[in-house]
């Protein structure tokens, strides 16, 4: 059981709008530590969505963006497209663990 | 282009050994932090360690701590996880990233394109 709670999946039509929720806790996301997003296509390594909280690296298109509120954070994708299905991780830093922590995982299908 | 190739990968008995390589290029590797991660078969993603610029400092999750020695050699661009006492449990594909950001704070980017390994008798 992950430390982040992502549901495990999510859908929608192509163009649609499709959220994922990171939920943390006060000693992780609660406390001020930065929330990122990485995006897992099917039999490839991950990589690098959004990092700190909204950002996003250089040649991410602007369809995707991230928030952070209070103990959780969301990944938004407007206009879905096809390529976009794969699997989506937030990752933050647990102090109490000493360790970074990764959400479970959220599977994106276009229906 | 920043490039990260992991190697050493392989069939493992339990309890045994086996070291992980991953060679940077494209970057100033001496002046980044840099990550081990894995993913077990069908599973998410495991922060596994990560290592300081100039090797001084170290961090492992509790699960390989004490097992697992990350490590590396910036004359040569490279990052090692010497893995010890192998379980099961530790069969997975094994990615090194760049770390960037501060202590604490920081995401990776980019990733290697991994190395499997398996532990079985």
């Amino acid at each position: 059981q992950s430390v982040l709670t992502q549901p495990p999946s999510v859908s929608g039509a192509p163009g649609q709008r499709v959220t994922i929720s990171c939920t943390g806790s006060s000693s992780n996301i609660g406390a001020g530590y930065n929330v990122h997003w990485y995006q897992q296509l099917p039999g490839t390594a991950p990589k690098l969505l959004i990092y700190d909280n909204t950002n996003r690296p250089s040649g991410v298109p602007d369809r995707f963006s991230g928030s952070k509120s209070g103990t959780s954070a969301s990944l938004a994708i407007t206009g879905l497209q096809a390529e976009d299905e794969a699997d989506y991780y937030c990752q933050c830093y647990e102090p109490s663990l000493s360790a970074y922590i990764f959400g479970g995982g959220t599977e994106v299908s276009v229906l | 282009e920043v490039q990260l190739v992991e190697s050493g990968g392989g069939l493992v008995q339990p309890g045994g050994s086996l070291r992980l390589s991953c060679a940077a290029s494209g970057i100033s590797f001496s002046t980044y932090w840099m990550s081990w991660f894995r993913q077990a078969p069908g599973k998410g993603l495991e922060w596994v360690a990560n290592i300081k610029e100039d090797g001084s400092e170290k961090f492992y999750v509790d699960s390989v701590r004490g097992r697992f020695t990350i490590s590396r050699d910036n004359a040569k661009n490279s990052l090692f996880l010497q893995m010890n006492s192998l379980r099961a449990e530790d069969t997975a594909v094994y990615y090194c990233a760049r770390d960037l950001g501060s202590r604490r704070q920081q995401h990776s980017d980019p990733w290697g394109q991994g190395t499997l390994v398996t532990v079985s008798s």
